[in-house]
């Protein structure tokens, strides 16, 4: 089936807007990423999903950041009163397993704020 | 934490040579050892991965070496195409999360 998807592909919000960012992972996959890469750089984890448990959220930068899983598919990243060093690629990965296993990848939201 | 450095952070190299990117890892749990090939506008796609009960593996053009005592591993790319041209970043994990390093910027020159 299809791989990992992410919405928006772009989105760009100014300085002080709320903003969603949308994961729909590979069907069947148990666990669920969330990694956030700035230009030039590697991506950087934020939290983890088994199931609809949150079982990690030591990435998240603060608590302007919050992600959901409601019924174990599909997440939501969402992202309040958006800064301007909150601009970068989210990328959302699932994986079969429950950890160590191959991660695979969506293409990314490229969130600008201004 | 877990630190992984990654060298060079850009290489070119001719059609036909070998590329060899080189990470070290800091955290001795480590156990699992991805690497990905991202393409502008794309997101990172899984090329090969080794866990550390095994030294080295190999899939086609593409092998990846693991020395845990030294905690480092490679990624050989042999025969080189103008279509490996990306960036590359290894990973190391030994719980839930990707560390993952500061990537590689492969050019191959036809």
């Amino acid at each position: 089936g299809a791989g990992v998807s992410q919405s928006p592909r772009y989105k760009v919000a100014k300085r002080g807007q709320d903003v969603a960012l949308r994961c729909d992972p590979i069907s069947g996959h148990v666990s669920l990423f969330w990694y956030q890469q700035a230009l030039g750089q590697g991506p950087e984890f934020l939290t983890y999903f088994q199931n609809e448990a949150q079982l990690d959220k030591s990435g998240l930068p603060s608590d302007r950041f919050f992600a959901e899983r409601p019924e174990g598919s599909v997440s939501t990243l969402k992202i309040q009163r958006t800064q301007q060093e909150d601009s970068a690629v989210y990328l959302c990965a699932s994986s079969p397993g429950n950890m160590n296993t191959e991660a695979f990848f969506g293409q990314g939201t490229r969130l600008t704020v201004v | 934490g877990e630190n992984v450095e990654q060298h060079p952070s850009t290489l070119s190299v001719q059609e036909g040579d070998s590329a060899v990117i080189k990470c070290t890892y800091s955290d001795s749990a480590s156990n699992y050892f991805p690497w990905y090939k991202q393409e502008l506008g794309k997101g990172p796609q899984l090329i090969i991965d080794i866990r550390s009960n095994v030294g080295e593996k190999k899939d086609q053009r593409i092998a990846v070496t693991l020395n845990k005592t030294a905690k480092h591993f490679s990624l050989h790319i042999t025969e080189t195409q103008p279509e490996d041209s990306a960036v590359y970043f290894c990973a190391a994990s030994s719980t839930d999360k990707l560390i993952f390093g500061t990537g590689t910027r492969l050019q191959v020159f036809p």
